[in-house]
Formats: C-alpha cells, structure tokens, sequence
C-alpha cells in the first residue's frame, strides 16, 4: 500500500525566505505525485504536478526516485503564500489502474509579514 | 459557475439517522471521487466511478455507506445510521479524458451530535 507523509504539521518563514515543504512517499511502483493548496476558506486546488515540470506560482518540485521525495520549494516566499499544503499520490502513472489520490496530512505554511 | 458543486455544505444529524449528500461534477468529467477528511488529516479515499459504474471501494466505505452515480453525471452519497465517528468533511472530486487531475468541490461537512 502506498503512503505520503509530510513530516511538518505547521511551517512559518518570513516574507522573502525561501520555503521548502517536505514529502516522502512509499510506494513500490512509479507514481504520480502531485502538490494540493487550500487557501483560507477555498476549495482544495491543484498546485502542481511532477510529470508536468512546471513553476506554478514560484514553487517547483522535483521528484527524487532516490530519497523517494517531492519536496515543494519557492526561494522567496509571499505573505499569498499562506495556505494549508497537501502532497499527493497516484499510482495509476505505473499502470495500477487505479486513480485513488492518496494524501499527506498536510503542511500549514504561515508567511510572517 | 462550473466547478465541482456539493450539497448541502453543512448537515447536522443527530446520531442514528439518515444522511444523503449530491456531488454535481463538471459537466464533461467521466470520473467521480468521494473522499472524507477529518480534522488534521488529509482527504482519505472512499470510491471512485467511471461513468455509472462504481470501480473501487475503500474499505473505510463500511456497510452503512453507499454510493450511486445512476446516469453518469451527478452522484450520492447516503450513510445510514450515522456515529459520531462519521462526523467529518465529504469531498468530491471529477476528472476525466488522460489526465488525473482532481478538481475538488468545496465539500459537505457533516456533524453528528
């Protein structure tokens, strides 16, 4: 069974530091990962994905087959920033047929002003 | 608007009784997600359709929780004899053609007293 986890419940940089949001993943295929964002009182949004290689916003994510993680970097962060952050997993990319999104518990960032 | 649409956003039930929630996707999506999130967890996955036929069940989707989507286009999710413990927040989600991305609704949250 596949599993995420982000270690860091709650994140707080000042405005204009960099921001890296941690996520490991387990999974013995190749699986699509995905960032979330929910930002205060709307709904859950696509933030990025890794097959897609883009900068959505300033934040990019690499996948480390290796380390087996997608951690979510932006090098200055904005005070628009603040928001709840959900790493996610698909492992229907390896052909499991399946399209479940299994997720992270969540990292809350906070941009201090 | 054409996003995802839930009803009602809030129910309130007194333990026992029956609940029924109405997932509206976006109009050309063939997907259909149902998850559930409870406080300081990401979403966890219930089932999932493709058009009208249901392709996967959690096992979190006991005996009390059915789900239909009858025509292909909008869905239902009924739990009988509500527990506390079904107190969470609903989430729908659609997709379709050769992506997996996810397009959430903004959820019902249920509150079982």
């Amino acid at each position: 069974a596949q599993r995420v986890t982000q270690p860091e419940k709650l994140l707080s940089v000042f405005k204009g530091a960099p921001v890296e949001l941690k996520c490991n993943y387990s999974y013995s295929g190749s699986p699509e990962l995905f960032w979330y964002v929910q930002y205060s009182r709307q709904r859950l949004q696509l933030l990025l994905r890794h097959i897609s290689r883009e900068s959505i916003k300033g934040f990019t994510a690499d996948l480390n087959k290796g380390e087996t993680s997608f951690h979510l970097k932006k090098p200055f962060a904005q005070e628009e920033d603040s928001a709840m952050y959900y790493c996610a997993l698909n492992p229907a990319y390896s052909g499991a047929g399946s399209y479940q999104l299994t997720f992270g518990k969540g990292t809350k960032l906070s941009v201090i002003p | 608007d054409t996003g995802v649409s839930q009803d009602p956003r809030h129910k309130i039930t007194k333990r026992g009784q029956n609940v029924t929630f109405r997932c509206d996707p976006i109009s050309e999506h063939n997907r259909l997600y149902w998850y559930r999130q409870t406080l300081g967890q990401g979403p966890e996955f219930l089932t999932y359709f493709q058009n009208e036929a249901q392709l996967e069940k959690s096992r979190l989707l006991s005996d009390r929780f059915s789900a239909e989507r009858p025509k292909g286009s909008f869905s239902t999710l009924e739990i009988q004899r509500t527990e506390q413990g079904d107190s969470a927040m609903y989430l729908c989600a659609s997709g379709s053609g050769g992506t997996d991305t996810q397009y959430f609704g903004p959820g019902t949250r249920l509150t079982v007293l």
